[in-house]
């Protein structure tokens, strides 16, 4: 089936530092990444969109200075969290979508910590 | 717009219980339906889908079928282990050619006692 690995699984970085987390599609190709996160004890919430090749479209009230997300490939997506604030703290997940009937494949999360 | 409204836990059970989780949609056009599951510290897994109208998906006992006039897709096992305990999800899927975004609930977490 199909797999995307998501790194890293967890990340405590300094407040006003920036971190990268990198999802990639082991054994198909993603055309569309989709990046949430998730709030203690609440649902997912939809941050962007991003297709090979393209801008990331933001969803509303979601800063894309502030979350830099990169689609340079079809395996690669990464979501950049700059200047990090405790108020980032959160668990951040990707799901990419093929040209294929595997629908969504989701990573297994970073669990990020801004200290 | 699109939102899915999911019976709110934390939902405590016994081993070999049976397990109900509601979830109930509003959607423009014709969605399709499904549930995950996130077990401790992982991400999330597919664990059954329905894409049309009575369909009913079923995976490692649960089940789930798409009820259009109730609006409905609520999550069912006969009896329940122990390794069930996770959070569960009920999403829904508007295809839109590249665009499929998923649209979750708010997830409602399972705990099962021997």
């Amino acid at each position: 089936g199909a797999v995307v690995s998501q790194h890293p699984s967890r990340v405590i970085c300094k407040s006003g530092t920036s971190v990268k987390i990198e999802c990639r599609s082991l054994d198909f190709q993603a055309t569309t990444m989709f990046w949430y996160r998730q709030f203690p004890k609440q649902s997912l919430m939809l941050m962007a969109t991003s297709n090979e090749g393209s801008k990331a479209t933001y969803e509303q009230g979601v800063e894309k200075d502030k979350f830099l997300i990169n689609h340079a490939s079809l395996t690669l997506s990464t979501l950049t969290v700059t200047s990090a604030h405790p108020e980032d703290s959160s668990f951040y997940i990707c799901g990419g979508t093929g040209v294929s009937d595997y629908g969504y494949t989701f990573g297994s999360g970073t669990r990020l910590t801004v200290v | 717009g699109n939102s899915v409204t999911q019976m709110e836990g934390p939902v405590t059970l016994s081993e070999e219980a049976f397990l109900t989780i509601n979830c109930t949609y509003t959607a423009t056009g014709y969605p399709s339906l499904f549930w995950y599951v996130q077990y401790p510290g992982e991400g999330l897994q597919l664990l059954l889908k329905a894409t049309k109208a009575d369909d009913k998906g079923s995976n490692k006992g649960f089940e789930a079928t798409y009820r259009k006039e109730t609006t409905s897709f609520h999550l069912e096992k006969g009896s329940v282990q122990v390794s069930d305990s996770a959070v569960y999800f009920c999403a829904l899927m508007i295809s839109n050619f590249g665009n499929e975004k998923l649209t979750f609930g708010t997830g409602t977490r399972l705990t099962i006692i021997p």
